[in-house]
């Protein structure tokens, strides 16, 4: 089953526009993280929030994460064409000795030249 | 150094038939995840292997297994295929099994059943 959830399912803006993807999950988690993944083939990490952390950057990507209202967001700042790809938000949580990670549906996000 | 490796990358199957998809992960990572994606889905966890033992399965049949083996690479199969086995197979390995640890993804395989 999929933990999270991505909204938008696609965006498409203009190059050099931010461009904000959000993920909402269900059961409580040790971290969040996001990956990017081109034309379906293998996912790329892109950055890991802790849960006891609110914000966190990596060049042009800014993650929030409220644990309260089991949401984060991704903002990727001044979009390149370059960007375009989906973008899946991911769970972490350790079961029964196992890191479960449990990925959203996506965001498919179409950056235009 | 080289990153995680899967083979082959394309696979065209009828139903019934078997398959066994390969994976070798990254030089000192003990973890393999195996994943199931779907077009226009995200990743489904299938199992995950530590130290060559089964640590964690997904919500799949029976029909699907894996082993990993002392050098850490992993195969997947899959018995008596379905027309719904269809699907991009993703290969992830990591350090340990912790959590925070970030995957790493090999590029698939791309898996048709006829």
């Amino acid at each position: 089953s999929q933990q999270g959830e991505e909204d938008p399912q696609a965006l498409s803006i203009q190059e050099g526009e931010n461009a904000t993807m959000n993920c909402s999950y269900k059961t409580s988690i040790n971290n969040l993280q996001w990956y990017r993944q081109n034309s379906g083939r293998g996912l790329v990490h892109l950055i890991l929030i802790r849960s006891n952390e609110r914000e966190k950057h990596s060049g042009r990507l800014r993650v929030t994460l409220d644990t309260s209202k089991k949401s984060s967001s991704l903002l990727i700042t001044a979009s390149r064409a370059a960007d375009t790809a989906s973008y899946f938000c991911a769970t972490d949580q350790l079961r029964g000795g196992y890191q479960k990670v449990t990925f959203g549906i996506g965001t498919k996000l179409q950056v235009i030249p | 150094d080289a990153g995680v490796t899967q083979s082959p990358t394309h696979l065209i199957k009828t139903r019934g038939q078997h398959v066994t998809l390969r994976c070798s992960p990254i030089s000192g990572h003990k973890s393999v995840s195996w994943y199931q994606q779907v077009l226009g889905q995200g990743p489904q966890f299938i199992f995950q292997y530590y130290e060559k033992e089964e640590r964690g399965r997904g919500n799949f049949p029976d029909r699907f297994s894996a082993r990993q083996f002392p050098n850490y690479s992993s195969e997947l199969n899959v018995n008596a295929l379905l027309l719904g086995d269809s699907a991009l197979y993703l290969c992830a390995s990591s350090l340990h099994r912790a959590t925070n640890e970030k995957l790493f993804f090999g590029s698939g395989t791309q898996l048709s059943v006829l």
